[in-house]
Formats: C-alpha cells, sequence, structure tokens
C-alpha cells in the first residue's frame, strides 16, 4: 500500500518569495511521483513528475522538485512566487502513471500575498 | 486539443434522488478512473476501469454506487439513492500504458440536500 504525506496544509507566502511544498510518501514498491495544481473551481492539472533518471525534475512555469529515495520525499519548490501561482498543490503517487490509481496528499493550499 | 469532458459541471438534488454522471475519456486512453474530492478526505479513488472492465471498485459503497463503461467513449457513475454526505467534487481521469500521467476532467460538483 502506498501514502503521501504533505506536512503543511497552507503556506502563505510574499510575492517574489521563495517557497517549498513538503511532501513525503509510503511505499513498498517502487514509484512514480507526481505534483498537481488545482486552481479554484477548476480540475487538476499536472505540474510535474517524477519517473526514473535525475532526481531534479522542472516545470515550465519554474516549480522544481527533488526526488529523495533515502528520506522518502519528493518536496516542491520555486525560488520567487507570483500571485497567478495561488492554488492547491497536490503531491501523489502511483506504481506506474497513465494506467494505475494515483494515491494523492490532502493537499497544500498555498496564498500569495501582494 | 484532447480532453476529458464531464456532465453535469454542477449538480444539485435532493436526499433520495438518482444522480447520473459521465465522463468521456480521451480517445485512445483505455484506462478510466473515478475520483471524489471532499473537504474531510481528500482526494480518493472510487473506481477505476482498463479496456472497459472493472479493476477495483473498493472506494465505493456499493450499497448505492455504481460504475460502468458502456462502451470505450463513456463512462458512468451512479448513485442511488442519493445523500447529502455524497456531496463532493467528482472527477474523471483517464490515462494508458504509453503515457506516464493522467488526465483529469474538470469534475462535477455534487451537492445534495
Amino acid at each position: 500500500a502506498q501514502s503521501v504525506t504533505q506536512l503543511d496544509s497552507q503556506v502563505p507566502v510574499f510575492e517574489e518569495a521563495p517557497v517549498e511544498l513538503r511532501c513525503n510518501y509510503s511505499s513498498s514498491v517502487s514509484v512514480y511521483l507526481f505534483w498537481y495544481v488545482q486552481y479554484p473551481n477548476q480540475g487538476l492539472q499536472l505540474l510535474l513528475k517524477y519517473l526514473s533518471g535525475s532526481t531534479l525534475v522542472e516545470s515550465i512555469n519554474g516549480f522544481e522538485a527533488e526526488f529523495n529515495k533515502s528520506q522518502t520525499s519528493f518536496h516542491l519548490r520555486k525560488p520567487s512566487v507570483h500571485i497567478s501561482d495561488t492554488a492547491e498543490y497536490f503531491c501523489a503517487v502511483s506504481e506506474r502513471g497513465g494506467n494505475t490509481p494515483l494515491v494523492f496528499g490532502k493537499g497544500t493550499r498555498l496564498s500569495v500575498i501582494a | 486539443d484532447a480532453r476529458v469532458t464531464q456532465t453535469p459541471r454542477h449538480k444539485v438534488t435532493e436526499m433520495g434522488q438518482e444522480v447520473t454522471m459521465r465522463c468521456q475519456p480521451i480517445l485512445g486512453h483505455n484506462t478510466v478512473f473515478w475520483y471524489r474530492q471532499t473537504m474531510m478526505q481528500g482526494l480518493e479513488l472510487l473506481a477505476y476501469f482498463r479496456n472497459r472492465a472493472p479493476l477495483d471498485d473498493s472506494g465505493m459503497p456499493k450499497d448505492r454506487f455504481s460504475a460502468e463503461m458502456p462502451d470505450a467513449t463513456l463512462a458512468t457513475l451512479k448513485i442511488q439513492p442519493s445523500e447529502p454526505r455524497d456531496s463532493a467534487v467528482y472527477f474523471c481521469a483517464s490515462g494508458s500504458p504509453e503515457r506516464d500521467e493522467q488526465f483529469f476532467g474538470p469534475g462535477t460538483r455534487l451537492t445534495v440536500l
């Protein structure tokens, strides 16, 4: 069985400040790791994913996440946030990508303050 | 631009009524998932299908929920009878072995009064 823990339910941060959203997972098998973002009243969009290879993965809008196998973590970071980054962020794991279920964390609400 | 579509987007109904939610997966995707999002439980898997066959529906209350795929282009989730605790956002997602990710629909926001 797999589980995901997002340690912070809410993270307020000032615009242009750095942010880190924490994610830890537990699994008895190798997993794929994902971060999804949900803007208000919308569905989930994939932000980035780790499948294998380089442990640092990046998104097109400046977010990055680092897979740490020894700490079973996949923390999400951005060096400088914008107001438009205000959203809920979900960390998730699955045994494969497109055709096995995702197990989600409870989510972290990022609020960027002007 | 291929997308997962869901209907209706919003549904308000009274306790005891039947609710049917529909999902059209992305063409060519062979796996369809139903997830439910609530404030208390977060996002949880209800059921999923591969090649139209149900693989896991352990997340669904069996006495009132049912999920089907009448054909490869349509997945349905039905609640009968509905209860206030079913109020949630229901997401459909689709994927395939060739892709590394699932694609989510916009969700159906269900309110049961």
